[in-house]
């Protein structure tokens, strides 16, 4: 069946960088784009972003352009995100959910496990 | 961007009860790209509903979306004690956007 596994926790100091991996298995890793999606504790989702695993096109919400990065390794099909610049406001849950695009409808389907990611000085 | 807002902010109802959840769109939304999720405490999302009145894999036909344009409905036409979550509308338009979300919560 279709998985999304994301790598575990982190605790990260203000300033710092962290780097959040998603590894699928089940489908065909480039038939599919993947989003990124967050949620602040006690909050609703944010979306951050979108890459396409052939040729790595990416788009970011504009809230989150010049301190996110997406990317992703065909080899073992695993797309990871990078936040840089880390302030306690981006204390969150984050997932991976692939872009179930059929007959010209889209939606997320599945959705990775989520991490917890937690900025602390 | 377009911005969804989901009402009421929480809904307080006994099982067996009908449920109707409403998303607004500040501007027009393809119904093709209207989806609405839910998630339970400690779970990721899951998804219910997609062009805005399909019902995804192995849901339950109890639930139904309907609507077009700016407005929105999810129906959940008789609660069952799992049904009692956060449920989210997005939008795949111009960006893409989650509404704030609605907790269904036993009365």
């Amino acid at each position: 069946q279709v998985q999304l596994v994301q790598s575990g926790a982190e605790v990260k100091k203000p300033g710092a960088s962290v780097k959040v991996s998603c590894k699928t298995s089940g489908y065909t890793f480039i038939s599919y784009n993947m989003h990124w999606v967050r949620q602040a504790p006690g909050q609703g989702l944010e979306w951050m972003g979108i890459i396409n695993p052939v040729g790595g096109i990416i788009t970011y919400a504009q809230r989150f352009q010049g301190r996110v990065t997406m990317t992703r390794d065909t080899s073992t099909s695993t797309v990871y995100m990078e936040l840089s610049s880390l302030t306690s406001e981006d204390t969150a849950v984050y997932y991976c959910a692939r872009d179930k695009k059929e007959w010209d409808y889209n939606w997320f389907d599945p959705w990775g496990q989520g991490t917890l990611v937690t900025v602390s000085s | 961007e377009i911005v969804l807002t989901q009402s009421p902010g929480t809904l307080s109802l006994s099982p067996g009860e009908r449920a109707t959840l409403s998303c607004r769109a500040s501007q027009s939304v393809s119904s093709r790209y209207l989806a609405w999720y839910q998630q339970k405490p400690g779970q990721a999302p899951r998804v219910l509903i997609y062009g805005a009145s399909n019902r995804a894999t192995g849901i339950p036909d109890r639930f139904s979306g309907s609507g077009s344009g700016t407005d929105f409905t999810l129906t959940i036409s008789r609660l069952e004690p799992e049904d009692f979550a956060v449920y989210y509308c997005q939008q795949f338009g111009s960006s893409l956007t989650f509404g704030g979300g609605t907790k269904v919560e036993i009365k």
